[in-house]
């Protein structure tokens, strides 16, 4: 039982591009909605989150689309650099189950020059 | 400012064996997480510990223990390792209103 369905698996986008990560879930009870960075040999970390009451956050090129209605939630990576190749974890939490994070698969996405 | 700390790093295990993963967080936290992740499947819950005292079951509990005695340490056992526990296993942990912290992860291979 996939909770959180996040999508796609791997991107490959160039230098300058915008990357774009989609996630839908299916658990209404859900208020809390991170994005998670995580480079090789490392623990993730968190790079923005949204809660539902508003559409839209943005934190310098990063930016979190929130749909509730569609119950779906997108991550935007302006101007990607090769920095930002990493892999990505779209994730939702229940405040009613101890705020346990729900993960997505995973997108792994590299930055070409 | 350590954060969220994991012993070991990197762990080899024969079948069987037993072995127990260590967390320990310097942010006063009530919540403590240990995950696995595995390719292609995400991070998932094995068990979870709400403060101090408590434990609970997450999405993938079997085959792991877990402990929580003092609020800064939650510790995962493996009381007879399988080569289907192999897999990189992360800790994390949270306060009421902060985000989830990770540690570093630690890499266990079951021969």
């Amino acid at each position: 039982q996939q909770q959180v369905k996040q999508s796609p698996q791997s991107l490959i986008v160039q230098k300058g591009g915008i990357s774009i990560i989609n996630c839908a879930y299916e658990n209404t009870a859900f208020d809390y909605f991170p994005w998670y960075q995580q480079f090789p040999g490392k623990g993730p970390a968190l790079l923005i989150a949204i809660r539902p009451d508003v559409s839209e956050k943005k934190e310098g090129r990063f930016t979190i689309s929130f749909n509730k209605s569609a119950k779906q939630f997108s991550l935007h990576i302006m101007d990607s650099q090769p920095g930002d190749s990493a892999t990505y974890f779209c994730a939702a939490s229940n405040p009613r189950t101890a705020s346990k994070l729900t993960f997505g698969t995973g997108t792994r996405l590299q930055v070409t020059l | 400012n350590a954060g969220v700390t994991q012993t070991p790093k990197f762990r080899v295990l024969k079948t069987g064996q037993s072995m127990t993963l260590l967390c320990a967080q310097d942010m006063n936290h009530e919540y403590m997480y240990w995950y696995r992740q595995d390719p292609g499947m995400g991070l998932r819950l094995i068990h979870y510990s709400v403060g101090e005292g408590t434990t609970a079951k997450g999405e993938v509990p079997d085959g792991y223990n877990v402990s929580r005695l003092k609020k800064q340490n939650f510790l995962l056992g493996l009381e007879s390792a399988a080569p289907s526990q192999t897999s990189v296993y992360f800790c994390a942990s949270r306060g009421e209103m902060t985000e989830a912290f990770f540690g570093q992860g630690t890499r266990l291979t079951v021969v």
